[in-house]
């Protein structure tokens, strides 16, 4: 079975320090795909990026990057220089193929989410 | 396009109550799936659908019940509401070959009380 944890259940930082949101996951497959969403305020689900199992490659988007590391089965994401907008709750998310009674899909398995408070 | 649409975006039910919450995609995605959301407990699947006339269930499907009969619909009913179904529902669609590629609907916030 698929499994992420998120063991930050609240961080709050003050802006412009950096700040690092952690993700564990485990799987069997060697097939997989990971995720973090962002969840402002509004309620929304808000994409952020996705790696798959076979690119180990950090990735750096303006003051986001994503550090994968598949021997420690983390993908943990780093804001920096931290605004005000960036607070909400961070989700990290996994996604493997599942058998189902008509075949097999992937399926998305969520963690338990990181409110991020940056404080002003 | 209008991407993936959920309706209605509030709605508070009496227990015992049924309804049906809507989701709708116009990306002929053939992949949608239900979430609830809980405090601290991140998003739970309910159930799913790999094509029009698929559907299976997801971790929580106790108290739902689903079909899909076009492509673009995929409704989630609950039959008799129990206050243990308040939640924030999600649905979400992707392309069947790109099943990893999920849209997200804005939710509906349910109360039951």
């Amino acid at each position: 079975a698929q499994k992420v944890t998120q063991a930050q259940t609240e961080i709050s930082v003050v802006e412009k320090e950096d700040v690092t949101l952690d993700c564990v996951y485990e799987t069997r497959d060697t097939t997989y795909y990971l995720f973090w969403y962002k969840q402002p305020p509004s309620g929304e689900l808000v994409f952020l990026i996705r790696r798959n199992s076979f690119d180990e490659q950090n990735e750096i988007s303006g003051r986001y990057s994503w550090n994968f590391q598949k021997s420690t089965s983390s993908f943990n994401f780093t804001i920096t220089a931290s605004q005000v907008v960036d607070s909400a709750v961070y989700f990290c998310a996994l996604s493997e193929e599942a058998l189902i009674s008509s075949g097999s899909a992937r399926q998305l398995t969520f963690g338990s989410g990181t409110q991020l408070t940056v404080l002003p | 396009n209008a991407g993936v649409t959920q309706t209605p975006k509030f709605q508070v039910l009496k227990t015992g109550q049924s309804m049906t919450l809507q989701c709708a995609q116009d990306m002929n995605h053939e992949y949608m799936s239900w979430y609830r959301q809980d405090p601290g407990m991140g998003l739970r699947l309910i159930h799913y659908s790999v094509g029009a006339g698929i559907t299976d269930q997801g971790e929580v499907p106790n108290g739902y019940n689903v079909s899909r009969s076009t492509t673009e619909d995929f409704p989630l009913r609950l039959l008799s509401a129990a206050p243990s179904q308040t939640s924030v529902y999600f649905c979400a669609s992707s392309p069947g070959d790109r099943v990893y590629e999920q849209y997200f609907g804005p939710g509906t916030r349910l109360t039951v009380t």
